[in-house]
């Protein structure tokens, strides 16, 4: 079955890097997701990878895979107020995706 | 309206009411989604329809009787419910599930349902 595990709560300066982990046990699935709910919103698809792939990177976001440890991370470069949000790590299995609990990112001053 | 939209936004129930949440996608997707947000737990997908039939049940009570009359609506009936079923209730759509593509879901902004 699939089972997707992520800390619970980060805490980064602005202007610093944000590093968030995920933990995934399905080896056959294709892609990979990150998703970002900002408060009283739902979700919204904020970045994915092929399973193919070990990095991508899209302006300030840059995501790693390892298949080898099934080990998910996105890191946010330049970590401003508006980066916080829950962050959700996600697998694609059949019909449907298994997201995580969510990652609650606090940015301060 | 775009995107996905749900009502009520907010909901506060007895255990011995029956009410419904509302779902409507504007995106002209054919696959349409409940899930169920409790804090320090992981989203869990409850329903899973495409092209109006379902093909996921996530062992779900049957207190909670999802409908998908067509393409763009979803509702989930609710009835009898209990205190541990407060939670966000999420509704999403997508387009078919299909091999090789992204299958990105669209959320709507949840139902806040609390049951006293």
């Amino acid at each position: 079955g699939e089972d997707v595990e992520q800390s619970l709560f980060l805490s980064v300066r602005e202007g610093d890097s944000s590093v968030i982990n995920c933990t995934y046990t399905d080896s056959s699935s294709t892609y990979l997701y990150w998703y970002k709910q900002e408060p009283g919103a739902g979700l919204q698809l904020l970045t994915y990878i092929f399973s193919n792939m070990d990095m991508k990177q899209d302006q300030r976001l840059t995501v790693l895979l390892n298949k080898k440890d099934k080990h998910l991370s996105l890191r946010i470069a330049d970590t401003q107020t508006g980066d916080s949000a829950i962050y959700f790590c996600a697998e694609r299995g059949d019909y449907k995706l298994s997201f995580g609990a969510g990652t609650t990112v606090t940015v301060r001053a | 309206e775009t995107g996905v939209t749900q009502t009520p936004r907010h909901l506060v129930m007895g255990m011995t009411n029956k009410k419904s949440l509302k779902c409507e996608q504007h995106l002209g997707h054919n696959a349409m989604y409940w899930y169920k947000q409790s804090a320090k737990k992981p989203l869990e997908l409850m329903f899973v329809y495409s092209l109006e039939e379902r093909v996921e049940n996530n062992s779900v009570p049957s207190r909670f009787s999802p409908e998908c009359p067509n393409s763009s609506h979803l509702f989930l009936h609710l009835h009898t419910l209990q205190p541990e079923d407060s939670a966000l209730y999420l509704c999403a759509s997508s387009q078919d599930w299909a091999s090789g593509t992204i299958n990105e879901q669209f959320f709507g902004p949840g139902t806040r349902l609390t049951v006293l």
